[in-house]
């Protein structure tokens, strides 16, 4: 079956540092999809990308979708302590309306 | 408006017990998923209701798992002879296009 696979599991960086998260698919994706959980919540939708090749920034976070629609990005350039916490990504398998998780990758922010 | 709504928002029960898991969805949403989350890790895709369409209930773990939907509206899970390994957060999310919207969760613990 499907699956998606995120790296890495976890990261922990000092304010400023830039931080990336990656996400690989083991089959062509329709779409994919990007959310937060900050500790002791839910996940939050923050992006949607469907284009092959796609990029889409939302002020310091940078998303890619890849050419062959199989993996992805999330780049947080100058981290602060708001962005602490789990990115997941979320496939959604081409022809199906059922989306797959990663695992995550929490991020640790130390001021 | 009103977000997607979950209860209880805790539930202990003992082993061997059966339990149901309530969800709300964001009125309209046609959409509906429920996932389990085991501390710190990712979410498990469970079941997806889409309409009035047979629903997708590829990741139910066991037959001891079911859902349900009524009306299109709200949805139940319900977990028979419940197993100390159930114990998880159980999330629903709705929607209506891609954007998922969860809800606070149920956390459950099998004693």
């Amino acid at each position: 079956g499907q699956q998606v696979m995120q790296i890495p599991q976890y990261q922990h960086v000092q304010e400023g540092e830039d931080f990336t998260t990656y996400c690989n698919s083991s089959t062509t994706l329709s779409n994919i999809q990007w959310y937060k959980q900050r500790p002791g919540g839910h996940p939050v939708f923050l992006i949607q990308l469907v284009k092959s090749g796609e990029v889409k920034k939302q002020k310091r976070l940078t998303f890619q979708f890849g050419e062959a629609k199989k993996n992805s990005s999330l780049h947080i350039t100058a981290t602060q302590t708001t962005d602490v916490g789990t990115y997941f990504c979320a496939g959604r398998q081409t022809g199906g309306f059922k989306t797959i998780f990663g695992a995550g990758t929490r991020l640790f922010v130390k001021a | 408006g009103a977000g997607v709504s979950q209860s209880p928002s805790n539930k202990v029960t003992e082993k061997g017990k059966d339990v149901e898991l309530r969800c709300d969805p964001i009125s309209g949403h046609t959409a509906l998923y429920w996932y389990r989350q085991r501390l710190g890790q990712g979410l498990e895709f469970l079941i997806y209701f889409q309409g009035n369409s047979a629903p997708d209930k590829s990741g139910l773990p066991s037959d001891r798992f079911s859902a349900e939907r009524t009306g299109g509206s709200v949805s139940t899970l319900t977990i028979q002879r419940t197993q100390q390994e159930d114990s998880a957060v159980y999330l629903c999310a709705s929607s209506l296009y891609y954007e998922q919207y969860f809800g606070p969760g149920t956390r459950l613990t099998v004693t």
